[in-house]
C-alpha cells in the first residue's frame, strides 16, 4: 500500500550547521510533495513543496530535492538557527489522491545555539 | 485572508458517545481534507471532500464519517467513542481539486474518558 518512511527520526545539529531529512515513498505514481513544520502545540505549517515534473526547489534557506527514479526526496536546511527547531513532516500524494497526503513520520530538529 | 478555522478546540468525551467538529476552510477554497494526530500512529488522512462530495476516505472504520456544506464548511462526526479515538483531529483546506497545496487548521483535541 501506500507509504512514505523518513529518516532521521531525531536530528540534532549546532547552531549554523546544515540539516537533511530525507524520505523515500512506495507509489511512482504519486505526483506532489509537501514538508509540513510543525512547533510545539501548534498546527503543520507548509514550508516548501514540489511537484514530480520538478527536480529541486529553493526559497532562501530551505530546499527539496526529488529523485523519481529512486523514489527519494530530502529537505535541506542551511545555516540552521534555533527557531527551526521543530518537528518535519514529509508527505506525498498519490495519484488521483484528491488531496490525499500520506506522511512521513517526522524527524524531530533540535538546533543548539 | 483569515486562515483555517476548527471548533471546538478542545473537548472531553466519555467513551460510547459522539461528537462533532467543525471546520471552516479559507476563503475560496473548496476542498477539506481531515487528519487524525496521534503520537503512535502520527497524521493520519480520514476523508476529503470537495464541492459537497467525498472523494477519497482513508482506512478508518465507519464510525468516522463527514460532511461538506454549499459555503465548503466541514464537519467530521466520531460515533461510539473508543479510547483510541483521542487524538488531534486536522482539517486543511486547499483551492482546488487535487494535488495543491494544504494548510491545515489548529486541529481539535478531543480526548475520551
Amino acid at each position: 500500500g501506500e507509504n512514505v518512511e523518513q529518516h532521521p527520526s531525531t536530528l540534532s545539529v549546532q547552531e549554523g550547521d546544515s540539516a537533511v531529512i530525507k524520505c523515500t515513498y512506495s507509489d511512482s505514481a504519486s505526483n506532489y510533495f509537501p514538508w509540513y513544520k510543525q512547533e510545539l502545540g501548534k498546527r503543520p505549517q507548509l514550508i516548501i513543496d514540489i511537484r514530480s515534473n520538478v527536480g529541486e526547489k529553493k526559497d532562501q534557506r530551505i530546499a527539496v530535492t526529488l529523485n523519481k527514479t529512486a523514489k527519494h526526496f530530502s529537505l535541506h536546511i542551511t545555516e540552521t538557527q534555533p527557531e527551526d527547531s521543530a518537528v518535519y513532516f514529509c508527505a506525498a500524494s498519490p495519484p488521483l489522491g484528491y488531496n490525499k497526503l500520506i506522511f512521513g513520520a517526522g524527524t524531530r530538529l533540535a538546533v543548539h545555539p | 485572508k483569515a486562515g483555517v478555522t476548527q471548533t471546538p478546540r478542545y473537548l472531553i468525551k466519555t467513551r460510547g458517545q459522539q461528537v462533532t467538529l467543525s471546520c471552516s476552510p479559507i476563503s475560496g477554497h473548496r476542498s477539506v481534507s481531515w487528519y487524525q494526530q496521534t503520537p503512535g500512529q502520527g497524521l493520519q488522512f480520514l476523508f476529503e471532500y470537495f464541492s459537497e462530495t467525498q472523494r477519497n476516505k482513508g482506512n478508518f472504520p465507519g464510525r468516522f464519517s463527514g460532511r461538506q456544506f454549499s459555503n465548503s464548511r466541514s464537519e467530521m462526526n466520531v460515533s461510539t467513542l473508543e479510547l483510541g479515538d483521542s487524538a488531534l483531529y486536522l482539517c486543511a483546506s486547499s483551492p482546488a481539486g487535487g494535488s495543491y497545496e494544504q494548510y491545515f487548521g489548529p486541529g481539535t483535541r478531543l480526548t475520551v474518558t
